[in-house]
């Protein structure tokens, strides 16, 4: 069936280094790609989208890439620090704001 | 802006018992969601209104989970009755309307509901 997934389950980075979460997906009719940060207690938060026809987006201290060939999204945290410390959901929107959720990823900053 | 509210925040209920939960959107807001989130697990769209008519309630197990919005306004999610594995944070987001994008869509804090 279609889905969106994560490779890794939890990823631990030294602060001031960058992340790179990955997500794999297999639908190819969305119409962009989304990625959340949920921290513990809250409800997820927008960090970023990017449009089934575009290949990268920049935001601030985060990048996104999409390669279509292999279904293949990732999000790039420059100079990870404690505050990214959190659940990242990468998400597909097809139509009428209908937004699926990956699995997530724990990303865990080591001071 | 004020976010989007809920209650209870945590809820310990024993098993085929029932269970509400409340959720006042941002004001202005005519779509509201419902999400259901297992631990570990991302979010899992149960129901969406659009105003106080439903749009997609295609995931809902409607022998056990009801939803409504009567006023267009605040909405509320029950369980009749629960079962184990209804154990979850139950997620209410709201956003203005068609033709917003994702990121438009807020979330609140969640009802973290145990049923033992």
């Amino acid at each position: 069936g279609e889905s969106v997934g994560l490779h890794l389950p939890t990823l631990s980075v030294q602060e001031g280094d960058n992340s790179i979460i990955n997500c794999a997906y297999s639908n190819s009719a969305s119409d962009y790609f989304i990625w959340y940060k949920q921290e513990s207690g809250k409800g997820p938060q927008f960090i970023i989208d990017i449009r089934s026809n575009m290949d990268k987006r920049q935001g601030q201290r985060v990048t996104v890439l999409l390669n279509k060939t292999v279904k293949h999204l990732s999000l790039q945290i420059a100079a990870t620090q404690p505050g990214d410390s959190a659940v990242y959901f990468c998400a597909e929107n097809r139509g009428y704001q209908k937004v699926t959720f990956g699995i997530g990823t724990k990303l865990q900053v080591i001071p | 802006e004020a976010g989007v509210a809920q209650s209870p925040r945590y809820k310990i209920i024993e098993k085929r018992q029932s269970v509400a939960f409340w959720c006042n959107p941002i004001s202005g807001h005519a779509t509201l969601y419902w999400y259901q989130q297992i631990l570990g697990q991302g979010p899992k769209l149960l129901i969406q209104f659009q105003n106080n008519g439903v749009v997609d309630d295609s995931q809902l197990p409607k022998d056990r989970f009801s939803a409504e919005r009567l006023k267009g306004v605040d909405s509320t999610l029950k369980i009749q009755p629960a079962k184990l594995e209804d154990s979850a944070v139950y997620l209410c987001a709201s956003s203005l309307g068609p033709g917003t994008a994702a990121y438009e869509q807020y979330f609140g804090p969640g009802t973290r509901l145990t049923v033992t």
